[in-house]
């Protein structure tokens, strides 16, 4: 249990075009998703948390007008990267949370999709 | 400001050794701590995790973690390394935020397993 899918595992697009990567919770429902990015050889960055039927909380530094999260149900969750320049290009990763009790939370993460803007 | 130092970033054991990856994190309530495990190219897998009770946790592929209280520290180890264990390791500290829990990793460290 607790998979978690990204579409797609790889793309590359051309500068100023917009790439669109799909988050789903295969076999649980997630009210809550989260965005992360890694660069090569660094650890994970939160970029933005996901809530299903509501805005995104987006992390201090991130540009919400670039990164659009939308989380229109309960297993889907899509992160938008407008008007994409190379230093975009990046390992983009996603959760979903599981909520045992208050707080007590553990996040599946999906396979990651791998971004390349020429 | 929670954080997670693990001071090593790059590990090499041979194959049957063991093997502890250490983990401190700076959090001024209670942890909630996490190992995860990525290999290139790939999401991130839960290895273990503790909220409350037992402070030594079992996780999958026989790996286990303790938590101490008194060094703020939560090291993995497995008593024995297989050359599948290759990957890199991070260590995570879920911080409370208004909405639940925030995770927060360390920078990661490479395992190599040498034959």
């Amino acid at each position: 249990g607790a998979v978690v899918s990204q579409h797609p595992s790889r793309v590359i697009c051309k500068s100023g075009t917009s790439v669109k990567i799909e988050c789903r919770s295969l076999d649980f429902q997630a009210t809550t998703m989260f965005w992360y990015r890694q660069f090569p050889k660094q650890s994970l960055m939160l970029m933005a948390t996901s809530n299903e039927g509501s805005k995104a909380t987006y992390e201090q530094g991130v540009e919400k007008d670039k990164f659009l999260i939308n989380h229109a149900s309960l297993t889907l969750s899509t992160l938008t990267v407008t008007s994409a320049h190379p230093e975009d290009s990046s390992f983009y990763i996603c959760s979903a949370r599981i909520s045992h009790h208050r707080f007590q939370e553990t996040q599946y993460f999906g396979p990651g999709t791998r971004l390349l803007v020429l | 400001a929670q954080s997670v130092t693990q001071p090593d970033i790059h590990i090499t054991v041979s194959e049957g050794a063991s093997l502890e990856l250490r983990c401190n994190y700076s959090y001024g309530a209670t942890p909630y701590l996490f190992w995860y495990v990525q290999s290139p190219g790939q999401g991130l897998q839960l290895l273990l995790k503790y909220f409350s009770g037992d402070t030594l946790v079992q996780g999958i592929k026989g790996f286990e973690a303790e938590f101490k209280r008194s060094q703020s520290s939560f090291n993995l180890r497995k008593p024995s390394v297989h050359w599948s264990d290759a990957a890199e390791y991070f260590c995570a500290v879920g911080a409370e935020v208004e909405y639940g829990n925030k995770l927060v990793f360390g920078a990661g460290t490479i395992l190599r397993v040498k034959s």
